[in-house]
């Protein structure tokens, strides 16, 4: 079946540091990946996707390559804030799984100033 | 206004009570999920539906059943609840069509503690 794995948290950097989360998948075919972020007291909203390998996926000035040949989609920023601060979620989506979900156990962030 | 809302957002009730959760959304989206979040563990599919007459089980259904009574309704009740069942819940919802269906859609989250 599918999995995701991505590394353990807490993270913590100083303001402007850079930022890397790394993410792992296994899946049958090729999926959709995805990096959801969780805000404090907040529900998940999706940061960014990549839907074919090579693809590139950013946003607020976060960035993730599908990798096929890795089976990876690692999460970077160059220069965080303390807004940044928040549970970044790995995830993938297979159309064979009726474009269901399947999420990495969450990265925990803490940027201080 | 929230597209997507859950009630209550917090809920703390007792070993064996009947608890239903609740989340309505106005995005006009025909698939609707419910999970869970536990620490290191990220968000597990407990039920999903694709549409009004659709119910489907996710990895982690015992002990939970839904009811969709409109598109836009999408109920997890918990029977009986049990002290692990204590988790944060989500809602979710993504579009049949177009060009974002592999996207969902969160609700704010209900806390959930059973005693």
């Amino acid at each position: 079946g599918n999995s995701v794995t991505q590394m353990e948290g807490p993270v913590t950097l100083s303001e402007e540091a850079f930022l890397t989360i790394n993410c792992t998948y296994t899946a049958t075919g090729y999926p959709s990946l995805f990096w959801y972020v969780q805000y404090p007291g907040e529900g998940l909203q999706l940061l960014l996707k990549a839907t074919k390998a090579d693809d590139k996926g950013s946003n607020k000035g976060f960035e993730a390559t599908y990798r096929k040949e890795t089976t990876s989609f690692h999460l970077e920023k160059g220069s965080v804030q303390v807004s940044d601060s928040a549970v970044y979620f790995c995830a993938l989506s297979g159309k064979a799984a009726g474009n269901k979900l399947t999420f990495g156990g969450g990265t925990r962030v803490l940027v201080k100033p | 206004d929230a597209d997507v809302t859950q009630t209550p957002r917090n809920r703390i009730t007792k070993t064996g009570k009947r608890i239903m959760l609740e989340c309505s959304q106005t995005k006009g989206h025909d698939r609707m999920y419910w999970y869970r979040q536990d620490p290191g563990l990220g968000l597990r599919l407990i039920y999903y539906s694709f549409d009004v007459k659709d119910i489907n089980k996710g990895e982690i259904s015992d002990g939970y059943s839904v009811s969709r009574q409109a598109q836009a309704k999408f109920s997890l009740s918990l029977e009986s609840a049990i002290p692990n069942q204590t988790a944060l819940y989500f809602c979710a919802t993504s579009d049949r069509a177009g060009p974002s269906t592999d996207t969902q859609y969160f609700g704010p989250g209900t806390r959930l503690t059973v005693l």
